[in-house]
């Protein structure tokens, strides 16, 4: 399918596990975005990547790691899960981070029990 | 930090009204603004990209202002649906590719 799609789209885990939230995009957008969201926050940055093997820490990264080996791909891992981490997380795309919009996936809710 | 606001949190219009949604941004250093919107349960659509050099941008029924200096953007939707019914959100982009949202306003268009 063409786009960006999140799997899976509904999570549920136990404190202290590590969970991998997928990410794919089939535009070949150099720039990918993971983002939570949170009642009362709206969305907040978590990471970026500018492009493969490139990427940098957002608003609120601590507890997540990320990695990009191939353009098409930005997974987000949580090492240890806890409570906090409950949320619903989006990835975005765009082909440029100055003049271009960002395109968003239908998102994952993650639930940390 | 850069803070983005928008005011307000709720609103609900009567079909065919012409409505302005407000953005306000506490940090003038940004280098675009850009407008989604949010079905419930869904992902965001973009509706429109304002660069930090322009002053609007129009898209069909909807038109959106930048006024950098001021910190404000409005989202203007003219003749209003029940179709627009859902969250609008505005979001910078500020230096070192940091992107930073507001809470959305929740529309509803009655029939």
């Amino acid at each position: 399918d063409a786009g960006i799609t999140q799997s899976p789209r509904y999570k549920i885990t136990e404190t202290g596990r590590q969970v991998t939230l997928m990410c794919h995009q089939t535009w070949s957008h150099s720039y990918m975005f993971w983002y939570r969201q949170d009642l009362g926050h709206g969305l907040r940055l978590i990471y970026y990547s500018a492009a493969a093997d490139i990427t940098d820490k957002g608003e609120v990264s601590d507890g997540y790691v990320v990695s990009r080996s191939k353009t098409e791909n930005f997974p987000l891992t949580l090492e240890s899960a806890t409570r906090s981490q409950t949320s619903v997380y989006f990835c975005a795309s765009s082909d440029d981070a100055f003049f271009y919009e960002q395109y968003f996936g239908p998102g994952t809710r993650l639930t940390v029990t | 930090k850069q803070e983005v606001t928008q005011i307000p949190a709720a609103l609900s219009v009567p079909e065919g009204e012409n409505l302005v949604l407000n953005c306000s941004f506490t940090d003038s250093a940004i280098y675009n603004l850009q407008w989604f919107r949010q079905d419930p349960g869904k992902g965001l659509t973009s509706l429109l990209l304002i660069q930090s050099s322009q002053r609007e941008q129009t898209s069909g029924r909807l038109n959106a202002s930048l006024d950098k200096s001021s910190g404000r953007s409005t989202l203007y939707i003219a003749a209003s649906q029940p179709g627009d019914s859902a969250t609008y959100l505005c979001a910078v982009r500020a230096t070192g590719n940091q992107f930073y949202f507001g809470t959305g306003t929740s529309l509803t268009v009655i029939p």
